[in-house]
């Protein structure tokens, strides 16, 4: 069985474009979120989306954005790129928003903005 | 809110010597507990998880952790290391309800020496 996948693996942005980082969950998850881990801040929640819909959102500004598509798969954009947004993107997926089910993690998305 | 505080940024051992990764919470509601690896430039992966019933936990690769809810504590253990264990370890917490993410502490990095 495949596990979650991320693309593209590392991004090179500069400031004040705009990035799109993918994610595939594994098959019959309806769940994906994303977490941002970057340098010394730890693993922060950014976003969650089930069945289409975004359920909870992190303590982030609004140019961090998503959506989920029908097939469960997941896109998350960063506007307006700052350097402070340089980080490994982490995504996850589970087989729904209980709290007892496992979140699946994706190898991440690392993103440098220079 | 909730949060979760990992005493030890960083735990260097030798090998074959047991260790003990401390992990506290906070949550004023019931609480589901994991304790995830990081292995370099890897996504995280699952190495146990305390959802309810017996206090100790067991989970892949040999580790064990136990929940004190007297003492809102989730250590990570293991009895003896492998240089292979060497990564970073992250505690987390989920609460009941629909919530959805996790909240992770900052993490412990581990590394093992020969």
């Amino acid at each position: 069985e495949a596990g979650v996948t991320q693309s593209p693996t590392h991004l090179i942005k500069t400031r004040g474009q705009q990035a799109t980082l993918r994610c595939s969950p594994i098959s019959g998850h309806t769940s994906v979120y994303w977490y941002q881990q970057a340098l010394g801040l730890g693993l922060q929640f950014l976003l969650w989306y089930d069945e289409g819909e975004e359920r909870n959102r992190g303590n982030f500004p609004p140019r961090f954005s998503g959506r989920q598509f029908p097939n469960y798969s997941s896109e998350l954009n960063v506007n307006a790129l700052e350097l402070e947004d340089s980080a490994l993107y982490l995504c996850a997926s589970s087989l729904g928003g209980d709290s007892y089910n496992e979140q699946f993690f994706g190898p991440g998305t690392r993103l440098t903005v220079l | 809110a909730q949060s979760v505080t990992q005493l030890d940024s960083q735990v260097p051992v030798f090998e074959e010597a047991p260790v003990e990764l401390r992990c506290n919470y906070s949550s004023s509601v019931s609480v589901y507990l994991f304790w995830y690896v990081q292995y370099p430039n890897q996504g995280l992966q699952l190495l146990l998880k305390y959802l309810s019933g017996s206090t100790l936990v067991k989970g892949i690769n040999g580790f064990e952790a136990e929940f004190n809810k007297s003492q809102t504590s989730f250590h990570l253990r293991k009895p003896s290391v492998h240089i292979s264990d060497t990564a970073e370890y992250f505690c987390a917490v989920r609460t009941g309800g629909s919530q959805g993410n996790l909240i992770f502490g900052k993490g412990t990095k581990l590394s093992v020496k020969p």
